[in-house]
């Protein structure tokens, strides 16, 4: 069974940092690309960013380009996105997603807070 | 980035059909076709359809998605009472160099 469980989402000051991780099993991670999407709650879904199956392309939304990193350590099953001069807008659900062509599983989310 | 165009909402009677649109241009919806979400309160979201009319295993046949041109549809018959939920339409806009989505249709069961 596939599964991806985020951690790592907790409340952080604005412009403060934050490493959030997903840990995947039941599929081969070195074999997917993979995202995070984030989504404020009761508002729409955002893409953030995403990583090739190797890790050697990353793609970033503007809104974080410069901000976030996106990582992966296939040997560990596990992706990570480095969050730094957190934003107030910032503050979301954010979800790992393996994709297939499209976003074909979902983790269960981590909540990030960004506030004084 | 721009994103991908629903309508807020849509409201059915139970057992009756919907259909969901969602409109982008030649670069996202007309290129690659779009996927389908859907989500409940609380919950991730999970994928309905894929590459207009690609179901995963497991989703049901009342789900079906199409595309024209630039706007792609999800239909669903036979509205059942869990079929209440947001949905939300993807693609990848070759132009952008990223991945869009609507902004997600608030389908109201009645």
């Amino acid at each position: 069974e596939v599964q991806l469980v985020e951690s790592g989402g907790d409340l952080v000051q604005p412009g403060g940092s934050l490493r959030l991780s997903c840990a995947a099993s039941g599929f081969t991670l070195s074999g997917y690309w993979m995202h995070w999407v984030r989504q404020v709650p009761g508002k729409g879904l955002v893409w953030v960013s995403g990583i090739s199956a190797d890790g050697s392309t990353t793609v970033y939304a503007d809104s974080v380009k410069g901000r976030f990193t996106i990582s992966r350590d296939n040997a560990k099953d596990t992706l990570y996105l480095q969050m730094n001069s957190l934003r107030g807008e910032d503050a979301a659900v954010y979800y790992c997603v393996r994709e297939a062509g499209s976003f074909d599983f979902w983790g269960q989310g981590a909540l990030v807070t960004v506030s004084s | 980035q721009a994103g991908l165009t629903q309508p807020p909402s849509v409201s059915k009677d139970l057992r009756q059909t919907a259909t969901l649109t969602c409109t982008g241009n030649s670069n996202n919806v007309g290129d690659q076709g779009a996927a389908w979400l859907q989500q409940h309160q609380g919950h991730p979201p999970k994928l309905l359809s894929y590459r207009n009319n690609n179901r995963p295993s497991g989703i049901s046949e009342r789900f079906s998605a199409s595309r024209s041109g630039n706007t792609a549809s999800l239909t669903i018959t036979g509205l059942q009472p869990e079929d209440d939920a947001d949905y939300y339409c993807s693609a990848w806009d070759s132009s952008l160099g990223a991945w869009v989505f609507g902004g997600g249709t608030k389908l109201t069961v009645l």
